[in-house]
């Protein structure tokens, strides 16, 4: 039974940079017929995808073009989790950030249970 | 960017009737492989997505089978034969075939 944990800030300060964690249960980070992504949502967007990494051989990430430049997806295989940094933020950037899991093709079949993310001074 | 419109917007059924949704992709999600790379998803009022549906037409585990998906190409369609009220939420489909992941607008459900 595969969970994720999210935790991290629930405020940032604009211009700062936003530091959130996913802990794995019942997987692990680096299996290989995984993927890890980073999702957020907001009324004006969306549901809007911003990036994964996956281990085959070797570490994989992949971004979305609109946030390519602020964001840096890690993978940490002590703490068995993976983290999502994203910087220079907006109030654009104020969303509920969610965690979710590929299982080889089927995507994002497990969801954290997401970060209420404010960019506000 | 592939986008996915969903329509209607929303849809208020009564218990025990069909309700359907429509996804469309503005680019094919078939894949060279023949596979076809169409999610669809249910946000139920305060909680994360949850998986339904995964290559048009495979249940997720635990998906009740009222719950069907087909078409093809650029074409899908979400049905639920009978609608309960565990299935008030909001219905977003999914395209895998091509970064970045794009999700549809979403089609809320309600309860007449």
């Amino acid at each position: 039974h595969v969970q994720l944990q999210q935790s991290g800030p629930g405020l940032v300060k604009p211009s700062q940079t936003l530091s959130l964690t996913c802990d794995i249960s019942g997987d692990s980070v680096s299996s290989k017929t995984a993927g890890w992504n980073w999702i957020r949502q907001s009324p004006s967007r969306g549901l809007e995808w911003l990036g994964r990494t996956y281990y085959r051989s070797r570490w994989n990430y992949d971004y979305a073009l609109s946030v390519k430049s602020r964001i840096t997806i890690k993978s940490d295989t002590s703490k068995n989790r993976f983290s999502l940094q994203l910087n220079s933020l907006t109030p654009e950037d104020t969303a509920v950030y969610y965690c979710a899991r590929d299982d080889d093709y089927v995507l994002m079949d497990v969801w954290g249970q997401g970060t209420t993310v404010t960019v506000s001074s | 960017d592939i986008v996915m419109t969903q329509t209607p917007l929303s849809l208020s059924v009564t218990p025990g009737q069909p309700a359907s949704i429509s996804c469309k992709s503005s680019q094919s999600l078939l894949h060279s492989d023949g596979t076809t790379y169409l999610y669809w998803y249910v946000q139920k009022p305060g909680q994360a997505p949850q998986l339904l549906m995964y290559e048009v037409s495979s249940r997720f585990s635990g998906v009740p089978d009222r719950f069907s998906g087909s078409g093809s190409g650029t074409d899908f369609t979400l049905k639920i034969s009978r609608v309960e009220a565990e299935d008030v939420g909001v219905y977003y489909c999914l395209q895998g075939i091509l970064l970045p992941l794009t999700f549809g607008g979403g089609t809320k459900v309600e309860i007449k």
